[in-house]
């Protein structure tokens, strides 16, 4: 199994910026998730997927954040107008049905808005 | 507001002995509890986890201890390696069902670097 897929693995940018963040999740799991890590907040939610479709997008900080799963296999996190205090390392995790069960993550993108 | 917090930011422990971290949440809806760890430039990977049916659940030198009433879980390390070296992040869980499927989000805790010294 691949693993967890997301690119590109480190992205720096000025700010203003458009910036897309890409994942592909393990094969044969349902939902998919984009965790964002700072030092100040931890490991933050943005927003979760369920069969390619948004259940929970409180976590997303800003309307300059967009998330997109347009099918099983892909999706997208954008931010437009990327702004300093974005910076961080932005995760996505998927997981299969069924019961509890641990979330799969990749290896991150860590985003660096000048 | 942290539902689940990690109030030790960092732990250090020499190799051989228990390392004990600490997590405790608000949520009494949380029903299934996490450990995950991480090394640098690397996600964060499962580690154990624990329903709340239970009050304690064991995986070799990982075990993970659960108090409800206090709303309060633990990670024993026994005995702990460099290896064990990482961020251990405690995430916790409330499911609900739709459906027939499964639908839930973890909440993570802020995480502790463990350091365990040769």
């Amino acid at each position: 199994d691949a693993g967890v897929i997301q690119s590109p693995r480190h992205e720096v940018t000025e700010m203003g910026q458009e910036v897309t963040l890409r994942c592909k999740p393990i094969s044969g799991h349902n939902s998919l998730f984009w965790y964002r890590q700072t030092m100040m907040r931890g490991l933050e939610l943005l927003i979760y997927f369920n069969n390619n479709v948004p259940i929970d997008d409180s976590g997303m900080p800003e309307d300059r954040f967009s998330a997109k799963m347009p099918n099983a296999s892909f999706s997208t996190l954008k931010i437009q107008p990327s702004e300093p205090r974005d910076s961080a390392v932005y995760f996505c995790a998927s997981r299969r049905r069924g019961p509890s069960g641990e979330l799969f993550f990749g290896e991150g993108s860590r985003l660096t808005v000048l | 507001d942290q539902q689940v917090k990690q109030n030790s930011p960092s732990l250090s422990v020499q190799e051989g002995r228990i390392s004990i971290l600490n997590c405790d949440y608000t949520n009494s809806m949380f029903d299934y509890f996490l450990w995950y760890k991480k090394y640098p430039a690397e996600g964060p990977t499962f580690l154990i986890s624990i329903s709340s049916i239970k009050d304690k659940n064991e995986d070799g030198r990982f075990t993970v201890f659960l108090n409800k009433s206090a709303k309060h879980l633990s990670l024993h390390i026994v005995p702990s390696q460099p290896g064990d070296s990482a961020v251990y992040f405690c995430a916790a869980s409330g499911e609900r069902h739709e459906g027939g499927g499964s639908n839930y989000k973890l909440t993570f805790g802020k995480g502790t670097l463990l350091t365990v010294n040769p």
